[in-house]
């Protein structure tokens, strides 16, 4: 079956970068998404990448995607206080087909 | 982007009310929408898949009778929790995805907070 896996916790001092890892173990995922919630909010989608790219750069952040070993990773430069948050990787196989979402990363960032 | 759109963000209300939740898709069309249920530090848990014109699916567990789902139009999904009891008291999240378009992810609504009293 389906399944996410993220670090529940990640603690990073403002200035750093912050790398958040997830682990997928459908193959057949054909797109893979990072989201962010603030609390009491809804879903902010992040950025996300198709299984054929390895890479994809949007200003602060880096999505790495190695299919082989079905392991994703989000990575934010300079991270800042505004950035605590949870931090959730989710898969899909695409089409009308709902997203399987990991349990999230709380991101704390120490001023 | 594409936007969508939850209201209300907060329902505080007596048991044994019912509760309904809009989701709108604004700029964009969304024949599927997908309503999701969120407990306090924890993940989200798909509830069932709202098809625009048909019945939803729904997710094993989840009573069809308890949450109606209705997705009349392209933009438009509404759950609504019949006769409410604490114990559905959560975090409710909609997301509706573009279907113009085979590539495009899923938005999120903000949510609603229903706590029944």
């Amino acid at each position: 079956g389906e399944d996410v896996e993220q670090s529940l916790f990640l603690s990073v001092r403002e200035g750093d970068s912050s790398v958040i890892n997830c682990t997928y173990t459908d193959s057949s995922s054909t797109y893979l998404y990072w989201y962010k919630q603030e609390p009491g909010a809804g879903l902010q989608l992040l950025t996300y990448i198709f299984s054929n790219m390895d890479m994809k750069q949007d200003q602060r952040l880096t999505v790495l995607l190695n299919k082989k070993d079905k392991h994703l990773s989000l990575r934010i430069a300079d991270t800042q206080t505004g950035d605590s948050a949870i931090y959730f990787c989710a898969e899909s196989i695409g089409g009308n087909t709902p997203l399987v979402f990991g349990k999230g990363t709380r991101l704390s960032v120490i001023a | 982007g594409a936007v969508v759109s939850q209201h209300p963000s907060r329902v505080i209300c007596k048991s044994g009310t019912s509760v309904k939740i809009e989701c709108r898709s604004l700029d964009f069309q969304a024949t599927t929408m997908f309503w999701y249920r969120q407990f306090p530090k924890q993940s989200l848990m798909l509830m069932a898949t709202s098809n625009e014109g048909s019945k939803a699916t729904y997710e094993q567990g989840v009573e069809k009778d308890k949450f109606l789902i209705n997705h009349a139009s392209l933009t438009l999904s509404t759950l609504t929790v019949t006769s409410a009891h604490p114990e559905d008291s959560s975090f409710y999240i909609c997301s509706a995805r573009q279907t113009t378009y085979s590539n495009q992810p899923q938005h999120f609504g903000d949510g609603t907070r229903l706590s029944i009293l």
